[in-house]
């Protein structure tokens, strides 16, 4: 069974850092593009991130280029959200998903941004 | 970037209906294109992929077809546990860009 399990959400304040991380099972992730989706309370589904199987190839949403960085560690089947310069307009769950057509998702994970 | 217009935004319906919602797209994206189906305090589920294939496990009164650059997400009896908000998704280019969504309620 694919299963996305997503952690390390948290209340954090503005300007801070936090990393987010998405652990996998049921499937290689070593075999996939990964991607971070992102939900804003009450509003709508926002693509934030992919990663391609290796991590040389990357793409971001403009509003977290040069603050958030997505990585994994393929060993660890692990995909990992660095997030850094928060903003409260970051405050959403974050989930991971599979590929960058988002076959499966994890749960997701609260980020707080607030003072 | 792809604009996704979908719509209606929201939509009240009866159990036992048949209804439809519709993205377009704001260009070309072949059959790059998911519908998926969220519920309140859970995780986005796809129901249909490339415009028109049934995601493994969903029932059959949903499916997905595509004319041009608009698709269509149909349902073709609504059951109660189809009460939810639903996305289309173009996974054609980077940035992916999702529809506004539509809520559907219970009439």
């Amino acid at each position: 069974e694919v299963q996305l399990v997503e952690f390390g959400g948290g209340l954090v304040q503005p300007g801070g850092s936090l990393r987010v991380s998405c652990v996998v099972s049921g499937f290689s992730i070593s075999s996939y593009w990964m991607s971070w989706v992102r939900q804003a309370p009450g509003k709508g589904l926002e693509w934030v991130a992919s990663i391609e199987q290796n991590g040389g190839e990357k793409y971001y949403v403009d509003s977290v280029k040069g603050r958030f960085t997505i990585s994994r560690d393929n060993a660890k089947s692990s995909l990992y959200l660095q997030m850094d310069s928060l903003r409260a307009e970051d405050t959403a769950v974050y989930y991971c998903a599979r590929q960058t057509n988002f076959d499966y998702w994890g749960q997701g994970t609260l980020v707080i941004v607030s003072s | 970037d792809i604009q996704m217009t979908q719509s209606p935004s929201s939509l009240s319906a009866s159990v036992g209906d048949r209804v439809t919602i519709t993205c377009r797209a704001s260009q070309g994206i072949r059959n790059d294109l998911g519908w998926y189906q969220q519920k309140p305090g859970k995780a986005p589920k796809r129901l249909i992929y490339a415009a028109s294939s049934l995601q493994s496990g969903v029932p059959s009164r949903f499916s997905g077809s595509r004319s041009g650059t608009e698709f269509t997400l149909t349902i073709s009896s609504l059951q109660p546990e189809d009460f939810a908000t639903y996305y289309c998704l173009q996974h054609n280019n980077f940035p992916r860009t999702f529809g506004q969504g539509t809520k559907l309620e219970i009439k």
